[in-house]
């Protein structure tokens, strides 16, 4: 059970770089969701996607991007790093709502430190 | 706008003790309500999902109640043990707008021997 996976699990950027955090499920899960958590403090919503093709901010998504062009991978992709984007993601995925009571499943998180 | 609010962020039992967790939120129209355990540096563990129907759930030593009417949830721990140790996040999921989650900032809970 590979659930949802998430690569890498631990990088370092300087200033400037970009890169992309992967994000598989294997569920077949409609709905997919990137967090990020601050030291001390719960996770916030990025960007969300209901499913192929169709993606929306969340709370927090400037210096992000997201697309989604298959069910199973939701990339995350930061462009210019900054030292305020240091934190830890989470990736999540679930079914549909009205597709049963069904809880959201989350990733071991990306953490992500920016130099 | 939800919001959720967890009180207190910081707790301190000693070992045997009984103890309530706080969970509010300001938006009632919820689809559940999940309790989650996480340890430093890793990643969220599910303890306990309420359906928005629901009243309680009980997991072992952990039971969790839901009032949607008055926005709260508490998660209630049986004869805590060190083991116990970790930071508690309450996430209240909409049931609507692609059933996004709004999590609390945690209580830390820490269990003395």
């Amino acid at each position: 059970n590979a659930g949802v996976t998430q690569t890498p699990k631990f990088r370092i950027l300087k200033i400037g770089q970009s890169m992309t955090l992967q994000c598989t499920q294997d569920m077949n899960h409609n709905y997919m969701y990137w967090y990020r958590q601050d030291p001390g403090m719960g996770l916030k919503l990025i960007y969300y996607s209901v499913g192929a093709g169709i993606t929306d901010k969340g709370e927090v998504p400037n210096g992000y991007n997201v697309s989604r062009s298959t069910t199973e991978d939701f990339p995350l992709r930061l462009e210019l790093a900054a030292p305020s984007q240091t934190s830890v993601y989470f990736c999540a995925s679930s079914y549909s709502l009205g597709a049963g009571n069904q809880p959201q499943h989350f990733g071991d998180g990306t953490r992500l430190s920016i130099l | 706008k939800q919001e959720v609010t967890q009180i207190p962020a910081a707790l301190s039992v000693p070992e045997g003790e009984n103890l309530v967790l706080n969970c509010s939120f300001t938006d009632s129209a919820i689809y559940n309500l999940q309790w989650f355990r996480q340890d430093p540096g890793k990643g969220l563990t599910s303890l306990l999902l309420i359906q928005s129907s629901q009243r309680e759930q009980t997991s072992g030593r952990l039971n969790a109640s839901l009032d949607k009417s008055s926005g709260r949830s508490t998660l209630y721990i049986a004869a805590s043990q060190p083991g116990d140790s970790a930071t508690y996040l309450c996430a209240v999921r909409s049931d609507t707008n692609a059933g996004k989650s709004t999590f609390g900032d945690g209580t830390t809970l820490t269990v003395k021997p």
